[in-house]
């Protein structure tokens, strides 16, 4: 079975410094990572993916994800947050032998200080 | 423009009283699924359709029933509604095959059920 654990269920942050989310994944099989953001009263939007080849993802408004298969983290980081980045992050995988089914982690709730 | 609509966004019903939640895609996908978010859960996978006439139970099945009679829609029923059914909605869709498309989520439902 696959599972998915982020392990800060709140980040409270100043604006202008860095933050990193962290993943974990467990899986007997290869898996596709994924990083959705939900922003208030929205549905969930691709933030990045992570599905072979550089093991350094980026993606959208700044983000960015490694994948590390070793320790089957896949942690995501921004240099620098605004407060338009205050949302709920999630992180979910995809195993390639079971068609898309995905599975979600619990979400963290990132909040962004001014 | 690409998109899943959920409808209706929001809804208040009684117990026992049948209601039905409608989704439809615009990309052509064939997998479609329903999850509910619940707070510290996260997204749970309620029922999924790898196409026309194909469906299947997720992880939290119970009390609620699918459809799929065309490509595009893909409506979620809850026959008798009960409160522990309360919850945020969200219908999504893919590509098939070997994982490796990210899902498009709709903007969700929110349901409350007295």
């Amino acid at each position: 079975a696959q599972s998915v654990t982020q392990l800060d269920s709140q980040v409270p942050v100043f604006e202008e410094a860095p933050v990193e989310l962290r993943c974990n994944y467990s899986s007997s099989v290869s898996v596709y990572l994924f990083w959705y953001v939900q922003y208030p009263n929205q549905g969930l939007q691709l933030l990045l993916k992570y599905l072979s080849g550089s093991t350094l993802v980026k993606g959208i408004n700044g983000f960015e994800a490694e994948f590390n298969k070793s320790q089957t983290s896949f942690h995501l980081r921004k240099p620098s947050v605004h407060i338009s980045d205050t949302a709920e992050y999630f992180c979910a995988v995809s195993v390639w032998n079971t068609g898309n089914q995905f599975y979600f982690g619990t979400g963290t709730s990132l909040t962004v200080i001014p | 423009e690409a998109q899943v609509t959920q409808n209706p966004r929001y809804l208040i019903t009684v117990t026992g009283k049948k209601l039905t939640v409608t989704c439809s895609q615009n990309m052509n996908h064939e997998y479609m699924s329903w999850y509910r978010q619940d707070p510290g859960l996260g997204l749970r996978q309620i029922y999924y359709s790898m196409n026309v006439e194909v469906t299947d139970k997720g992880d939290v099945p119970e009390g609620y029933k699918v459809s799929r009679k065309e490509k595009r829609n893909f409506p979620l029923i809850l026959e008798s509604p009960s409160p522990n059914q309360t919850s945020l909605y969200f219908c999504a869709s893919s590509w098939p095959g070997q994982g490796a498309s990210e899902a498009f989520f709709g903007q969700g439902t929110r349901l409350t059920v007295v």
